[in-house]
């Protein structure tokens, strides 16, 4: 089956400790996509990547960082920088030629305290 | 940088119920898309409208790009339960490499 996922549904850290979210898509997607979703708030962008080995700064990228070496993986680390880190975490691909069609995993929801 | 406004916020309705959202935004997009997240998942997209005023059917989901480019509407006819959740509206234009997503409208469907 073609899709994209993310594992662990659940996740929990201590405060000061680094934590990477894994993100998988076998449908050949180009982009893909981090998003942070706060309870009842919509989707805030962080990174974003449409080539693998190049990525760009969202709208929230501040204590995040993401590598992009395999099309079909898009790593995100959330680091001890980040100030208020538990949310909920979405990741995303897309074709590049119809990059707004957007494709999203289950999401992976990170406590830390 | 570029932002959508959704209403409402919130919908209350009951079962049978036509129901109705939009999104507006003070910039142009040439595309228009609609997700649907149900609790604790990731959205799916509903709808994608590429071309002003496009009408385009999904079942009972109607969509509608505004002919000026700055706005869409969601219509769903005759709802039931399964309809509950959070509708994000999403804009995006080519080659931008992004979309601009709204902050839902969260829909309850009472039996």
């Amino acid at each position: 089956d073609g899709g994209i996922t993310q594992s662990p549904k659940y996740l929990f850290r201590k405060e000061g400790q680094n934590v990477t979210l894994s993100c998988e898509q076998n449908l050949n997607h180009d982009a893909m996509y981090w998003y942070r979703q706060d309870p009842g708030q919509g989707l805030r962008l962080i990174y974003y990547s449409q080539i693998v080995n190049d990525f760009q700064k969202g709208d929230i990228a501040e204590g995040y960082s993401v590598s992009r070496e395999k099309k079909e993986s898009f790593p995100l680390t959330v680091t001890s920088a980040q100030k208020n880190p538990t949310a909920f975490y979405l990741c995303a691909s897309s074709i590049s030629d119809r990059g707004h069609e957007q494709y999203f995993g289950p999401g992976t929801r990170l406590t830390v305290t | 940088g570029q932002q959508l406004n959704q209403s409402p916020q919130s919908m209350f309705i009951q079962e049978g119920e036509d129901v109705s959202m939009n999104c507006t935004s003070s910039s142009i997009f040439n595309t228009w898309l609609w997700y649907k997240q149900d609790p604790g998942e990731g959205p799916v997209l509903l709808i994608a409208l590429y071309k002003a005023g496009e009408l385009t059917s999904n079942g009972r989901l109607t969509a509608q790009f505004g002919i000026t480019r700055k706005d869409s509407f969601l219509n769903i006819s005759a709802s039931i339960p399964s309809d509950v959740g959070i509708y994000f509206c999403a804009g995006g234009n080519t080659n931008a490499g992004k979309s601009t997503f709204g902050d839902g409208t969260t829909l309850t469907v009472k039996p």
